[in-house]
């Protein structure tokens, strides 16, 4: 009964592919992130939706565009995949109210880009 | 602005030892600071928060983390570590109601048997 979770676990693709990573919740929150992991463990926020509407878009390359068709989904699509996106994406979730900020992550989507 | 130090890269102690993870910060405005922890291939795990109140927090796991605004730091302390505890460790700085959370660097805690 997982409360946030992300498919695929793995993804393993050469340069220059689209490829997609889902995220899902079902805790009823409103507002979801999507985080980047490189490998010196370093998290960094990409995005956020609140209720389907996008509130935060830091410095990401336009290649990365999130879709949340529902306030219960966020996925990433990654177009035109480049070496220096390998990572860990890391997909959360946030209640509101007196449990502000306190985020319920993913186990995480590890990419490989060969 | 807002921002987390974790001046360490990582922390070893001994079993049973207490543990000791560093974060200062650095804020304008009223800190919202938290404590995640990391387990190996595993997401980030929401330990503690100090928001208003009590400068000392308890958390899960037998965690607890010291709110000290003439130091700025929030240090994570644990009296008696555990092999299981060794893992990474973030804190972060969340104002309220921002939308964001930013997190320091992360400590790797390794706790020796």
């Amino acid at each position: 009964d997982t409360a946030v979770s992300q498919t695929p676990k793995y993804l393993v693709t050469q340069m220059g592919n689209d490829k997609s990573i889902k995220c899902e919740q079902n805790l009823g929150h409103d507002t979801m992130y999507w985080y980047k992991q490189d490998s010196k463990k370093f998290l960094k926020i990409m995005f956020s939706y609140n209720n389907k509407e996008l509130i935060i878009n830091e410095t990401v390359p336009n290649r990365f565009s999130p879709k949340s068709p529902d306030k219960a989904h966020l996925n990433l699509h990654i177009n035109s995949l480049e070496l220096g996106d390998s990572a860990v994406y890391f997909c959360a979730s946030r209640a509101g109210g007196r449990e502000a900020n306190v985020l319920t992550f993913g186990a995480g989507s590890r990419l490989t880009v060969l | 602005a807002q921002s987390v130090a974790q001046p360490e890269d990582q922390v070893n102690v001994a079993e049973g030892n207490p543990l000791t993870v560093k974060c200062t910060y650095s804020v304008s405005g009223n800190p919202y600071l938290f404590w995640y922890v990391q387990y190996p291939n595993r997401g980030l795990q929401f330990l503690l928060k100090y928001i208003t109140g009590d400068n000392l927090v308890k958390g899960s796991y037998g965690f607890e983390a010291e709110f000290n605004k003439s130091q700025t730091s929030f240090h994570l302390k644990k009296p008696s570590a555990l092999v299981s505890d060794s893992a990474l460790y973030f804190c972060a700085d969340g104002g309220y109601g921002n939308n964001r959370l930013a997190f320091g660097k992360g400590n790797q805690v390794v706790v020796i048997p």
